[in-house]
């Protein structure tokens, strides 16, 4: 079956340094999102991308839709404690794929004041 | 608008007894679909209602069923618990059209099998 390979696993940074994660697949998506959850809380979106090469922004976030619609990567900026949690990427295949996503492994992200 | 509300927070359950868990949706929201999230296997999607039909169905067993409402409530029910189905049950919403669709998903509610 489909499956999203998500690195790092963990990362450990000081506050004020910027992050980037990313996703690969070997399959093809039409949709990726990313996702953020804290401890005891269900994921929260952050960004969803629809178009390959599509790179969208959020505050000090931005994340790709990489061409070949098989990878994506998010990236942090300036980052502060409040950015502590794990982080998903997701993938939906449009029209067939009722509610359906592939999530990632998750990235946990650790930040030192 | 409120987000997407799943009750109960909480549930501690013994072996072989069911339970039923709900879901209510974000307003104007007619799709709901049910996660399962373990350490172990991760996010694992469970099933996914829209106008009370079930559209699409991940590999679980079917202890597992849902069902939705003419409200678009969903309810999830589990049978003959075993341990291994502790784990932390999300439901996520979307408007349901199938294409360029955003989940935006619930607080979960964590069950425990003893």
């Amino acid at each position: 079956g489909q499956q999203l390979n998500q690195s790092p696993q963990s990362m450990f940074i000081q506050e004020g340094e910027d992050v980037s994660m990313n996703c690969t697949s070997s399959s093809i998506f039409n949709t990726w999102l990313w996702y953020k959850q804290e401890p005891g809380e269900g994921p929260v979106l952050l960004i969803a991308l629809y178009k390959a090469g599509e790179l969208t922004s959020n505050g000090r976030l931005t994340a790709q839709f990489g061409i070949t619609r098989k990878d994506s990567f998010l990236n942090i900026s300036a980052s502060i404690p409040s950015d502590v949690g794990i982080y998903f990427c997701a993938g939906q295949i449009s029209g067939t794929s009722y509610g359906k996503l592939t999530f990632g492994q998750g990235t946990i992200l650790t930040v030192h004041p | 608008k409120a987000g997407v509300t799943q009750t109960p927070r909480y549930l501690i359950k013994t072996r072989g007894q069911q339970v039923t868990l709900s879901c209510s949706p974000i307003s104007g929201h007619r799709s709901v679909s049910w996660y399962q999230q373990t350490p172990g296997q991760g996010l694992q999607f469970l099933f996914e209602y829209f106008s009370e039909t079930q559209r699409n169905k991940g590999n679980f067993p079917g202890r597992f069923s849902g069902r939705q409402f003419s409200n678009s409530r969903s309810e999830m029910n589990v049978s003959t618990l075993e341990l291994g189905d502790s784990a932390l049950y999300l439901c996520a919403s979307s408007l349901g059209s199938g294409a360029d669709e955003k989940l935006f998903f619930g607080s979960g509610t964590q069950l425990s099998v003893l």
